[in-house]
C-alpha cells in the first residue's frame, strides 16, 4: 500500500533563513508527487508538482523540490523564507495507476522575525 | 477564471442537528471531491464524483453523510445528524477530466463546521 510520511510536524525558522521540509513516500508503482500549501483559514493551493522529466522542479513563491527515486523522497526547499511563508505544507502522492491522492499529515512552517 | 466556490464559510450547530454545504467547481471540471480536514491533520477524501457519478465514497460515513451532484456541476454535502467529531473544515476541490496534471486539484476556501 502507498503511504506518505512528512518527517517534521513543525518547523520553526527565522526570516531569510533557508528551509527544507521533508517528505518520503512508499509505493510499488510509479508516482506523481505534489506539494500543496495552506495559508491560515484558506483552502489548499498547489505549490509545485513532479510528473516526469527533470527531478528538480520549481514552484511558486521561490520554492523548489527534488524527486529522489532511490530514496523515495520529495523534499521541499526554499533558500530564504519570508514571514508570509508561514503556513501548513502538505506533501501528496498520486500513484500512476489511479487518481487518488495520498496525503501526508502536514508540516507547519512558522517563520519568525 | 473563477475558482471553486463554497458556502457557507462557517457554520456552528449543536449535535444531532443537520447541516448542508454547497460547492460549485471550476467551470468545465468533470471531477469533484469533498474532503474532511480535522484540525492538525491532512485532508481525508470523503467522496469523489466524475460528472454526476460516484467514483469513490469508501470513506464516507453513509449512516450520517450524504452527497449529490445531480447535474454534474455543483454539489451538496449533507450531515444528518451531526456528531461532535464532525467538527472540521470541509474542503471541496475539482479537477479537469483527462488532464495530464493527474492528481492536481483546485480547492475552494473550505467550510468550517463546529458542532457543540
Amino acid at each position: 500500500a502507498q503511504s506518505v510520511t512528512q518527517l517534521d510536524s513543525q518547523v520553526p525558522v527565522f526570516e531569510e533563513a533557508p528551509v527544507e521540509l521533508r517528505c518520503n513516500y512508499s509505493s510499488s508503482v510509479s508516482v506523481y508527487l505534489f506539494w500543496y500549501v495552506q495559508y491560515p483559514n484558506q483552502g489548499l493551493q498547489l505549490l509545485l508538482k513532479y510528473l516526469s522529466g527533470s527531478t528538480l522542479v520549481k514552484g511558486i513563491n521561490g520554492f523548489e523540490a527534488e524527486f529522489n527515486k532511490s530514496q523515495t523522497s520529495f523534499h521541499l526547499r526554499k533558500p530564504s523564507v519570508h514571514i508570509s511563508d508561514t503556513a501548513e505544507y502538505f506533501c501528496a502522492v498520486c500513484p500512476g495507476n489511479n487518481r487518488k491522492l495520498i496525503w501526508g499529515l502536514g508540516t507547519s512552517l512558522a517563520v519568525n522575525p | 477564471e473563477a475558482g471553486v466556490a463554497q458556502s457557507p464559510r462557517y457554520k456552528i450547530i449543536e449535535k444531532r442537528q443537520s447541516v448542508a454545504f454547497w460547492c460549485n467547481p471550476i467551470s468545465g471540471h468533470a471531477t469533484l471531491y469533498w474532503y474532511q480536514q480535522i484540525l492538525g491533520q491532512g485532508p481525508k477524501l470523503l467522496i469523489q464524483f466524475q460528472n454526476n457519478g460516484v467514483v469513490d465514497d469508501s470513506q464516507l460515513p453513509k449512516d450520517r453523510f450524504s452527497a449529490e451532484r445531480l447535474k454534474g456541476v455543483d454539489s451538496t454535502l449533507k450531515i444528518q445528524p451531526a456528531k461532535l467529531e464532525d467538527s472540521a473544515v470541509y474542503l471541496c476541490a475539482s479537477s479537469p477530466l483527462g488532464s495530464p496534471n493527474t492528481g492536481e486539484l483546485f480547492f475552494g476556501e473550505g467550510s468550517r463546521l463546529t458542532v457543540l
